[in-house]
């Protein structure tokens, strides 16, 4: 079973910064946070991953709270082509730690 | 870089045949995985490779779902015979899989959709 909580769905107005949440209170110290999304009719798609600090890349910004047991990915200004399902994962990096995906969230931006 | 390959796209098949998909990982990536993601759920994985032995193959159903990876590259993936609670889309992903960091980030492909009947 999923590991993470996460709303099942979310608007957010193209431009704007969309702010998906994702509750893990039973992070073990050391899994880290990783964030997928899927397009549809396309396979799921890295943006991120995390350990304790903050992380920024092209795609997104992850935000990791002092105690782990909560996250959140933002996308600083969301397009139409960012609708998609975003997966909140938790797991061991290497050592085959296994991508277990939830139900995502759906995020539909709209113009 | 080439992504993850999968063929065919689509398939469309009635109960008890048999079905077979083919997965071209991105080059030099050692480690393969096929995933089943039902309408309405995430992927679910199904068997990891590492080169070309199985890591996991703990969620497959052997009785009816076999895979193989020859020589470490390519993979297929069978169903016999099929049943209706197979029809879903079929994921192949591969990862790189060394000792640095992200290294172990899993690419997808897009997907085989098959159809039961």
């Amino acid at each position: 079973d999923a590991k993470t909580t996460q709303p099942t769905s979310m608007d957010c107005a193209e431009g704007r910064a969309a702010n998906l949440p994702c509750n893990h209170s039973t992070i073990s110290g050391n899994e880290y946070v990783y964030w997928y999304r899927q397009i549809h009719s396309q396979g799921p798609q890295y943006i991120i991953h995390g350990l304790k600090n903050n992380e920024t890349n092209e795609m997104a910004s992850l935000i990791i709270t002092e105690d782990r047991k909560s996250s959140t990915l933002i996308l600083p200004h969301a397009t139409l082509r960012d609708t998609a399902v975003y997966y909140c994962i938790v797991r061991v990096p290497h050592q085959g730690g296994k991508l277990i995906f939830g139900q995502g969230t759906e995020l539909s931006v709209k113009p | 870089e080439a992504g993850v390959a999968q063929s065919p796209r689509y398939k469309i098949i009635e109960k008890r045949q048999s079905v077979a998909f083919w997965c071209n990982p991105i080059s030099g990536h050692a480690t393969l995985y096929w995933y089943q993601q039902i309408l309405g759920q995430g992927p679910k994985l199904l068997i990891q490779f590492q080169n070309n032995g199985v890591v996991d193959d703990s969620q497959l159903p052997k009785d009816r779902f076999s895979a193989e990876r020859l020589k470490g590259v390519d993979s297929t993936l069978k169903i016999q015979p099929a049943k209706l609670e197979d029809s879903a889309v079929y994921l192949c992903a591969s990862s790189l899989e060394l000792a640095g960091p992200g290294t172990d980030t899993q690419y997808f492909g897009p997907g085989t959709r098959l159809t039961v009947l």
